[in-house]
């Protein structure tokens, strides 16, 4: 079975400053696709990013990006020129090939402080 | 695009009643939706995964009796738990994903309040 760990329960960061989430995972499966969601205080879950196992450029959206390691399992989460509206919790999360069940992390709760 | 809601987004109830918990996918056809239960400053614990016209499939240890689910339309998916007790409050949220697609996209939530 998969999981997930975020091993950084709490993180705090200055504006504009940036910060860097962790998360590693477990798995047997070869293709397979890691996604960050952000659940601000309203807790909507939203897409930050997403990266896809078979390619190894890290992606990227604006002032996000991924360090995706596949041999070390690691895919971390780099948040540039923080903002306080990144202030939320971040989840990092595992999906098949077959996209079926996404196995969550635990959260690490991210405060952009001013 | 992609857009799912859910309705109530917030219901309060006395113990004993039932209460349903409707989801949707306004601008796509969602092939599998997926039910999630969290508790405060916790992750989303997945409860049930549904495909359209099929029997939902629980993960171990979510009574079916209890929290029966209901995914009649490519659109619609309902969460009824049934005979609510106060432990059973907590925040529910569904998802859905399309027949090819690997992502998951998510409601706002509902939050249960059983008095």
């Amino acid at each position: 079975a998969q999981t997930v760990t975020q091993s950084q329960p709490e993180m705090s960061v200055q504006e504009a400053e940036t910060v860097t989430l962790s998360c590693t995972y477990d798995t047997s499966e070869s293709n397979y696709y890691l996604f960050w969601y952000k659940q601000p205080p309203s807790r909507q879950m939203i897409l930050v990013i997403r990266q896809e196992a078979y390619k190894q450029q890290n992606a990227t959206e604006n002032r996000f990006s991924v360090n995706f390691q596949k041999a070390a399992k690691s895919f971390s989460l780099k948040i540039s020129d923080s903002q306080l509206g990144d202030t939320a919790m971040y989840f990092c999360a595992f999906g098949g090939e077959y996209g079926n069940k996404l196995v969550f992390g635990a959260g690490t709760i991210l405060r952009v402080k001013s | 695009g992609a857009v799912v809601s859910q309705h109530p987004s917030w219901v309060i109830c006395k113990s004993g009643t039932s209460v349903k918990i409707e989801c949707r996918s306004l601008d796509f056809q969602a092939t599998t939706m997926f039910w999630y239960r969290q508790f405060p400053k916790q992750s989303l614990m997945l409860m049930a995964t549904s495909n359209e016209g099929s029997k939902a499939t629980y993960e171990q240890g979510v009574e079916k009796d209890k929290f029966l689910i209901n995914h009649a339309s490519l659109t619609l998916s309902t969460l009824t738990v049934t005979s609510a007790h106060p432990e059973d409050s907590s925040f529910y949220i569904c998802s859905a994903r399309t027949a090819k697609g690997n992502e998951q996209f998510f409601g706002p939530g509902t939050r249960l309040t059983v008095l």
